[in-house]
């Protein structure tokens, strides 16, 4: 069973400054998804993620995935307050998640 | 086109009693899943149906749980005899997929908060 890590797991950001979060798993996994959750809210697409190598961009958010290292990658380039949320990693045909990145950003 | 949608959002109801939720999935996905997530954690994958067929449970789905799509259209979840420990978050997903081929990526409807007291 795909067993997946975040780090970190709570982010505190300054607003204009980057960032990044990581995302290991255990097997291999022939995609590998991002989703964000807003407090009370349910689970938003953000990417994913096909192939080794593959690079996937929207506005200040950029993912990555690294198979042969089985590390994905989220970059936050220069926060805003709007990012505050929970970003999740997940792989796998019934997706098993990491535990979450929560993200704060500060003035 | 609307996204998946769920029934109820909230439900608060008392230790021993049975419940049932519904979802709606985007109308021409073929998958759908079901997942619970309790607070400050990741959804845990519980089931998932291809058309009406339920192909995977997982061993956090006791007996007291159930799960039916039978037209392969919307889908009813079913907790018999609630537990304190029932209480979270229960989500609903759905995607397009082959049996074969892999499964596309899957939209979340927007969930049902249970509270067993």
């Amino acid at each position: 069973e795909l067993k997946v890590e975040q780090n970190p797991l709570f982010l505190s950001m300054q607003e204009g400054k980057n960032y990044t979060i990581y995302c290991n798993y255990s097997t291999t996994s022939d995609r590998l998804y991002w989703y964000r959750q807003d407090p009370g809210k349910s689970l938003e697409s953000l990417f994913v993620l096909l192939s080794n190598g593959a690079v996937k961009q929207e506005g200040r958010l950029m993912a990555s995935l690294d198979t042969k290292a089985r590390l994905s990658t989220l970059h936050i380039t220069a926060a805003v307050h709007d990012l505050s949320a929970t970003y999740f990693c997940a792989g796998g045909y019934k997706l098993s998640f990491g535990a979450g990145t929560t993200v704060t950003v500060r003035a | 086109d609307t996204g998946v949608s769920q029934d109820p959002r909230h439900k608060i109801t008392k230790r021993g009693q049975n419940v049932t939720f519904r979802c709606d999935p985007i109308s021409e996905h073929n998958r759908l899943y079901w997942y619970r997530q309790t607070l400050g954690q990741g959804p845990e994958f519980l089931t998932y149906f291809q058309n009406e067929a339920q192909l995977e449970k997982s061993r956090l789905l006791s007996d007291r749980f159930s799960a039916e799509r039978p037209k392969g259209s919307f889908s009813t979840l079913e907790i018999q005899r609630t537990e304190q420990g029932d209480s979270a978050m229960y989500l609903c997903a759905s995607s397009s997929g082959g049996l074969a081929g892999l499964a596309r990526t899957q939209y979340f409807g927007p969930g049902t908060r249970l509270l067993v007291l």
